[in-house]
């Protein structure tokens, strides 16, 4: 399986700024997708990012708020912009695992806090 | 749209013992993959295991075995043998497979936290 680095791990922000989380993979992966995990919840699929193209957002997500970059086939970042209290949650980077099974494997999430 | 549910919040099981999460989805896709996800306080999403819709034959990993029940729509997770390391949230999950392929997206249960007592 694909090894995915996350940083930063956890960070505590304040309100209005905004903070870029790097996701770093050690092959070539078509398609990495960021999640988002608010506290106590589920996962949510903020948006999916190919190589070379626009990433393409989930509903209730904007290209504004997460703006995305994908340089290269290794590499993703996820800006969490103007932050409030709300975005407190553990975002986390994904990619396809093995050919053909639907699987997908995870970094090991960022924890941001909003004060 | 496709949704996966888990009705059990939390479990509780000894250790050795045998526990069963239940995970039921709702879609009207033929074709699909179903997993779990193994998430312990360090985080991490951990894949558990993996069942393709066109197959019958259960999955299993060591430990771990499903009960697919595809015209049902259930999917549960039984753990054997019960473990400390095997305390976790686990999350049922649901990916189509049909056109779209790489882009389609899992879809998450709410999640089942596991407690193993000594």
């Amino acid at each position: 399986s694909a090894v995915i680095s996350q940083k930063p791990s956890r960070d505590i922000c304040q309100r209005g700024t905004s903070l870029t989380i790097q996701c770093q993979v050690d092959s070539q992966v078509t398609m990495m997708f960021w999640y988002r995990q608010q506290p106590g919840q589920s996962l949510t699929l903020i948006a999916t990012a190919n190589q070379g193209s626009e990433a393409t957002y989930e509903s209730g997500f904007v290209i504004d708020k997460f703006p995305i970059s994908r340089p290269n086939l290794t590499f993703s970042t996820l800006t969490v912009s103007n932050m409030s209290p709300e975005d407190s949650s553990i975002y986390l980077c994904s990619v396809e695992g093995r050919p053909n099974t639907g699987e997908l494997f995870f970094g090991e999430g960022s924890r941001l806090t909003v004060l | 749209a496709q949704t996966v549910t888990q009705s059990q919040p939390e479990m509780s099981v000894q250790e050795a013992e045998t526990v069963t999460l239940s995970c039921t989805y709702d879609t009207s896709e033929s074709d699909y993959y179903l997993f779990w996800y193994k998430q312990p306080p360090s985080r991490q999403m951990i894949l558990v295991i993996r069942q393709e819709a066109y197959k019958q034959q259960n999955a299993t990993e060591n430990r771990f075995s499903v009960n697919f029940q595809k015209a049902a729509k259930s999917f549960s997770l039984k753990i054997s043998d019960s473990q400390l390391g095997d305390a976790a949230m686990y999350f049922c999950a649901y990916r189509s497979a049909e056109l779209g392929g790489a882009t389609n997206k899992l879809i998450f249960g709410t999640g089942t936290l596991l407690a193993v007592q000594p």
